[in-house]
């Protein structure tokens, strides 16, 4: 499984755009890249799965560089409700094919 | 759906004794996942299930043993506790592209 290097704290005001990258050089062809998010007291959340390029949905996009060896999660406008763990993870997709290793992850702290 | 549910919410228990964690999930997911989490660290996965009867070691595995009967269920015995399995447990089960966690039972071990 590749590893994966994330910064473990950041801090960001409400309303900024918060950008978290990710380094995994190891990354292999068939891997994907996925995040997930944490709040205290609670089991991790799916936010976004990508391969390559960019990826966006209601809540985060995810941009990927043709090298595929970094990644970046960038939450637009960001909460109080936003402050938990987030943690880049990559495997390969699909439901039992791939093992999540969570590494201590990026805490994120949104100021008022 | 009630998703992935998890029993106990918190539990404390002494040097030696045993316990059963439960988990169940109502998504007809093969793929099931035991992790455990310890105070400010990432998750670390201690058993999976690829689906009914079939299970396989994690990274660590040493002092926990799992069984899954049924698609639904998929629970973790401890069998001697120990203070060093003092620890947040989560149980998830897979879908295509994410897994999906439950909310966590946090045992204590003295």
């Amino acid at each position: 499984l590749a590893k994966t290097t994330q910064p473990i704290s950041m801090d960001s005001y409400e309303g900024q755009e918060v950008n978290i990258t990710c380094s995994h050089n190891n990354i292999a062809t068939n891997d994907y890249i996925t995040w997930y998010q944490q709040f205290p007291s609670q089991g991790p959340r799916f936010i976004i799965q990508g391969y390559k390029t960019k990826v966006t949905n209601e809540v985060a996009s995810l941009f990927i560089p043709a090298d595929r060896k970094s990644s970046t999660l960038s939450l637009p406008r960001v909460s109080l409700s936003d402050t938990a763990v987030y943690y880049c993870l990559v495997g390969v997709s699909g439901a039992g094919s791939y093992q999540l290793t969570f590494g201590k992850g990026t805490k994120l702290s949104v100021i008022p | 759906n009630a998703g992935v549910t998890q029993t106990p919410k918190f539990r404390i228990l002494k040097i030696g004794q045993s316990m059963t964690l439960q988990c169940t999930q109502d998504m007809n997911h093969n793929y099931m996942y035991w992790y455990r989490q310890d105070p400010g660290m990432g998750l670390k996965l201690i058993y999976y299930s690829v689906g009914a009867g079939i299970t396989d070691k994690g990274e660590v595995p040493n002092g926990y043993n799992v069984s899954r009967s049924t698609t639904e269920d998929f629970p973790l015995r401890l069998e001697l506790a120990a203070p060093s399995q003092t620890s947040v447990y989560f149980c998830a089960s897979g879908g295509d592209n994410e897994q999906f966690f439950g909310p966590g039972t946090r045992l204590t071990v003295l």
